[in-house]
């Protein structure tokens, strides 16, 4: 089976950077993703990477892939109030499903 | 933009009582899914679908069944609601062929059994 793992809580002063981290233990997997779920809402798409990157930058969000070891981060830079939220790390393979991790709460303080 | 909609936000059944959750999407995707949603879980695959009356069971298909006649439509069915079975559940849809594989996701329903 596949193991996606997140670290539960994360609290981060406004306008600081967020990292958040989250490890896989499946090798072949084929792109990785981070979603993001405000409260009372379903998932929504981040951003994504191929397995055969190591960085993709977008606006404020920075992910960082090191297949070595099977590490995932998404920076957000300047994070804002409405940055809290849930933000869950998944992969996929060769079929179309999704391995979740458990999700990392992200709260901004002022 | 993919559209994918849940019949109810909110549902409050009887233990024992039959359970519909709908689900319906308005991008041609080929793949449908169910998840539940629970705290410090994260979320598992309840089923999947990736064609008209096709299903392939997720990783807790326990004391559910799923229902796909239309292409857009995916029912989630509760045979007998137990109160383990409270949580939120989520409708996914994808697209096959070459590609990220992302889902898109409905809103969810909370689900409440007592």
């Amino acid at each position: 089976g596949e193991d996606v793992e997140q670290s539960l809580f994360l609290s981060v002063r406004e306008g600081d950077s967020s990292v958040i981290n989250c490890t896989y233990t499946d090798s072949s997997s084929t792109y990785l993703y981070w979603y993001k779920q405000e409260p009372g809402a379903g998932l929504q798409l981040l951003t994504y990477i191929f397995s055969n990157m190591d960085m993709k930058q977008d606006q404020r969000l920075t992910v960082l892939l090191n297949k070595k070891d099977k590490h995932l981060s998404l920076r957000i830079a300047d994070t804002q109030t409405g940055d809290s939220a849930i933000y869950f790390c998944a992969e996929s393979f060769n079929d179309y499903k999704l391995s979740f991790g458990a999700g990392t709460t992200v709260t901004v303080r002022a | 933009d993919v559209k994918v909609t849940q019949s109810s936000r909110y549902l409050v059944k009887r233990t024992g009582e039959k359970v519909f959750l709908e689900c319906v999407q308005d991008m041609d995707h080929e793949n449908m899914f169910w998840y539940r949603q629970d705290p410090g879980l994260g979320l598992r695959l309840i089923y999947f679908s990736y064609d008209v009356k096709m299903k392939e069971k997720g990783d807790i298909p326990e004391g559910y069944s799923v229902s796909r006649e239309k292409k857009e439509r995916f029912s989630l069915i509760l045979e007998s609601a137990s109160t383990n079975q409270t949580s939120m559940y989520l409708c996914a849809s994808s697209a096959q062929g070459e590609g990220s594989y992302e889902q898109y996701f409905g809103p969810g329903t909370r689900l409440t059994v007592t």
